[in-house]
């Protein structure tokens, strides 16, 4: 059973490019998030989806940022015009199902590393 | 709204020596407690859990116990290894479904 696989694993785009990050959560997972790392700093909150459906989205800023989780194929967080203070790690994590009581871990990617030039 | 606190860093720390981080959540309920470990360059990795108050996870030699009065989660090692440089994130469930993190510990172990 392969891991949270996310890809590309590093991406340079120049200010004002669209950037797709991609998300394929672990086989049976149906709940996948979205966490942005700045340098030297915590995780971040973004984004929580399930199939079709966004959950909560309250980590989000309210432009240029989206997120989808079709029926089939990987979740993307997509950027567009992208600047400078996008360049960070975006991390993908998977689960079965989360929440209070829940005890369910969830399974993270190895990041893609987003550089805005 | 919830929210995880956990120790700033960073911390430094001999080889063999003891190793505490805390964290304390704040939540409507009792959620699930994690910690994770990421070690440079790459993901996080769950390093233990609590599902219930009183629980003890435990695994490399870590272990942190869910405390109810205090919702804290401290996480300790009796000796750490340089092996254990790395950041240490402890989470807890929201009530959203999603995870809530703390800012990190970063831990350096010197021989």
């Amino acid at each position: 059973n392969a891991g949270v696989m996310q890809n590309p694993r590093h991406l340079v785009r120049r200010r004002g490019q669209e950037a797709r990050l991609r998300c394929s959560p672990m086989k049976g997972h149906s709940h996948v998030y979205w966490y942005r790392q700045l340098p030297e700093e915590g995780l971040k909150f973004m984004v929580y989806l399930q199939k079709e459906n966004i959950i909560d989205e309250s980590g989000m800023p309210k432009e240029r940022f989206s997120a989808e989780f079709p029926k089939e194929g990987p979740s993307i967080l997509r950027i567009q015009q992208v600047v400078r203070g996008d360049s960070a790690a975006y991390f993908c994590a998977s689960s079965p199902r989360l929440g209070q009581g829940a005890g369910t871990e969830a399974f993270f990617g190895q990041g893609t590393r987003l550089t805005v030039v | 709204g919830d929210s995880v606190t956990q120790m700033e860093g960073p911390v430094t720390l001999s080889e063999e020596a003891f190793l505490t981080i805390n964290c304390t959540y704040t939540a409507t309920g009792y959620p699930s407690l994690f910690w994770y470990v990421q070690y440079p360059g790459e993901g996080l990795q769950l390093l233990l859990k609590a599902t219930k108050a009183d629980d003890k996870g435990s695994n490399k030699g870590f272990e942190a116990t869910y405390r109810k009065e205090t919702t804290s989660f401290h996480l300790e090692k009796g000796s750490v290894q340089v092996s254990d440089s790395a950041v240490y994130f402890c989470a807890g469930g929201g009530s959203q479904g999603n995870l809530i993190f703390g800012k990190g510990t970063k831990l350096s172990v010197k021989p």
